[in-house]
């Protein structure tokens, strides 16, 4: 059973690029959701899902996107990278109640 | 909205000694309640969850947690660490009462070292 699936493990940007990080699982769950994790911060929610087709705003979103096109993938994409996404990005999944989270992604922005 | 706070940033302790960590969040209606642990280098796994019933609750590992209503509060506990709790610890509340559905809301983490 793979759980929730993160790619990939690190990433070195420069200022300006874009990138897309991946996050699926096989677990069935409609609830989804992208944090990032900095020292001192705990984790925070940048974007969620409810279900297919359906995504919504947390705390920290500007600078990402997401889409929901199916209910296994739910991608985060970088529009122009920035120092201050240097953080490393945790993917998420639920049915109701426990959240599920994938190993990371260690991101560096230059 | 609501927050999480966690008193502690950073516990050192002997190992065989008693270990508390405190988690206050602020949102009045009703909640679910977690505590994740993040060994080096790895992701977060659930130590425990309280979403109703007995306040006392027992997780993986020998810890446990208390939901005290009234404090807004739940502090993780375990009577003995060993040098393998070496971890940070994350407090985590969802409200059941938003649009957000089961999305957590996290504290800051606390860093415990366990010296052997």
């Amino acid at each position: 059973n793979a759980g929730v699936t993160q790619t990939p493990k690190f990433q070195v940007l420069k200022t300006g690029q874009s990138m897309t990080l991946q996050c699926a699982q096989d677990m069935n769950h409609e609830y989804m959701s992208w944090y990032r994790q900095d020292p001192g911060m705990g984790l925070r929610l940048i974007h969620y899902s409810v279900g297919a087709g359906i995504t919504d705003q947390g705390e920290v979103p500007n600078g990402y996107n997401v889409s929901r096109s199916t209910t296994e993938d739910f991608p985060l994409r970088l529009l122009s990278a920035a120092p201050s996404q240097t953080s490393v990005y945790f993917c998420a999944s639920s049915g109701w109640g426990e959240q599920y989270f994938g190993p990371g992604t260690r991101l560096t922005v230059t | 909205a609501q927050s999480v706070s966690q008193h502690n940033h950073h516990v050192i302790l002997s190992e065989a000694a008693s270990l508390e960590l405190g988690c206050n969040y602020s949102y009045g209606g009703t909640v679910n309640l977690f505590w994740y642990v993040q060994y080096p280098g790895q992701h977060l796994q659930l130590l425990l969850k309280y979403f109703s019933g007995d306040p006392l609750v027992k997780g993986i590992k020998g810890f446990e947690a208390e939901f005290i209503k009234s404090k807004f509060s739940f502090n993780l506990r375990k009577p003995s660490v060993q040098w393998s709790d070496t971890a940070e610890y994350f407090c985590a509340v969802t409200s059941l009462n938003n649009n957000a559905g089961n999305m957590l809301t996290f504290g800051g983490g606390t860093r415990l070292m366990v010296k052997p």
